[in-house]
């Protein structure tokens, strides 16, 4: 089945440390995407890339780190910048044709905790 | 509709009813929606999605309304089931200027009783 997988489902840490979230998709599609969801809020974007090796910020940037280096991965580092990290991470991919917006697909989330 | 704060809005409804939620969107401009269910402690999955020169669609037990008018979104669900509980929430396209930028709603609880 094509999808994307976000792994680990929880994630504790510490205060201080680096965490990286993984997110991998099969369905060939260019662009990927990393959401934030806090309780009660629409997602917030984070990062955004539609092309292997390019990304761009999205609305809450800061604290965060990504990087495309192959078109199925998206991996998302939360620094020890980011104050606030402890949320439901989404993350989610979509077709680009030409300049038609299409449906997001969502993995199932990764819910970081730090304390 | 929209939240406040940490609570969202609830629409309980009985087995077998039709739900109606709804959605306020922010951007008279905007030129795509879609609707989204998320079930507890999993990704938004898409349900339906419409185009701004479209005012209704349908799929499979579920319609999308639009009014561009009142720039307000519906998603009407026929026969709700119990499987049909979870929060559902709109997304507008926020196109021209913008590029293309989906802007999330917080969402509505449904609530299905038995």
């Amino acid at each position: 089945d094509g999808g994307i997988t976000q792994s680990p489902k929880y994630l504790f840490r510490k205060e201080g440390q680096n965490v990286t979230l993984s997110c991998e998709q099969n369905l060939n599609h260019d662009a990927m995407y990393w959401y934030r969801q806090d309780p009660g809020q629409g997602l917030r974007l984070i990062y955004y890339s539609q092309i292997v090796n390019d990304f761009q910020k999205g609305d809450i940037a800061e604290g965060y780190s990504v990087s495309r280096e192959k078109k199925e991965s998206f991996p998302l580092t939360v620094t020890s910048a980011q104050k606030n990290p402890t949320a439901f991470y989404l993350c989610a991919s979509s077709k680009l044709a030409g300049g038609t917006v299409s449906p997001l697909h969502f993995g199932n989330g990764t819910r970081l905790t730090v304390t | 509709g929209e939240s406040v704060g940490l609570h969202l809005p609830t629409l309980s409804v009985q087995e077998g009813d039709n739900s109606i939620i709804n959605c306020a969107y922010s951007n008279s401009a905007s030129d795509y929606f879609i609707w989204y269910k998320q079930e507890s402690g999993k990704g938004p999955q898409f349900i339906i999605d419409i185009r701004s020169n479209m005012d209704k669609r349908q799929g499979q037990r579920v319609t999308v309304l639009l009014n561009k008018t009142v720039k307000h979104l519906s998603l009407q669900i026929a026969a709700t089931q119990p499987g049909d509980s979870a929060v559902y929430f709109c997304a507008e396209n926020f196109g021209g200027e913008y590029g293309n930028k989906l802007v999330f709603g917080a969402g509505t609880i449904l609530r299905v009783k038995s």
